[in-house]
């Protein structure tokens, strides 16, 4: 039962464009949205959160962009750089719960 | 200030062992989370824990697995009797409060992870 979904695993995206990370979840009690950004061998760090009482949240050069009616959230990196290559992972809280849910990743490269 | 410390980074068990995974939050955090990830799969909660006591441990397998958070020490998640398919990577994390508190602004802060190989 993946309540939080990434339905693209992977995406190549050129240095100086934007990169456009998407997510999708089913449960209509989440409230609170995170993205995570992971390298190999190392735990997520933290990227940037949303709350379900905005559409957006702009940190540096991350956007975090939230649609409660389509549940869909996407995260836009513009401009791209090499180092944003990893794995992404959209995750999500419902308000009650002990947890988030983790949607499956997208490995992001960044072409130089 | 040392972040979330796990360890050991990597732990080769052959079927039938005990595997011992810890994690030593970060300082002033009382609340830890054990995940794990499968191959080609996302984070998936097991089991969070304050000290000395278990919140909600509705991910955790019912059998084989434990969780056990001391007063002193670290966090401990032991899987008795490992079988092929434990093989994974163990994600600790730790906050100071709550997920499910209504925090704004918050994020867990996650250990590097132990990599189980059950052979």
């Amino acid at each position: 039962d993946q309540q939080v979904k990434q339905n693209s695993p992977s995406l190549s995206v050129q240095e100086g464009r934007i990169s456009i990370l998407n997510c999708d979840y089913t449960n209509s009690m989440f409230d609170y949205f995170l993205w995570y950004k992971k390298y190999p061998a190392e735990g997520p760090t933290f990227l940037i959160s949303i709350s379900s009482i905005k559409d957006k949240n702009e940190d540096g050069r991350f956007t975090v962009f939230l649609n409660k009616s389509a549940k869909h959230l996407s995260l836009h990196i513009v401009p791209s750089q090499p180092g944003d290559s990893a794995v992404y992972f959209c995750a999500a809280r419902a308000n009650t719960g002990n947890q988030f849910y983790f949607g499956t990743g997208t490995s992001l490269t960044v072409i130089p | 200030n040392a972040g979330v410390m796990q360890n050991p980074r990597h732990l080769v068990r052959r079927r039938g062992q005990e595997a011992r995974l810890r994690c030593s939050p970060m300082k002033g955090h009382s609340h830890v989370y054990w995940y794990r990830q499968l191959p080609e799969e996302g984070l998936k909660f097991m089991v969070y824990l304050q000290k000395e006591n278990i919140i909600d441990e509705s991910g955790m397998p019912k059998e084989r697995f434990s969780a056990e958070f001391p007063k002193e020490g670290p966090s401990i998640l032991r899987i008795q009797q490992v079988v092929r398919g434990d093989s994974a990577a163990y994600f600790c994390a730790s906050s100071r409060k709550n997920a499910g508190q209504g925090v704004k602004n918050y994020g867990y802060t996650f250990g590097s992870g132990t990599r189980l190989t059950v052979v």
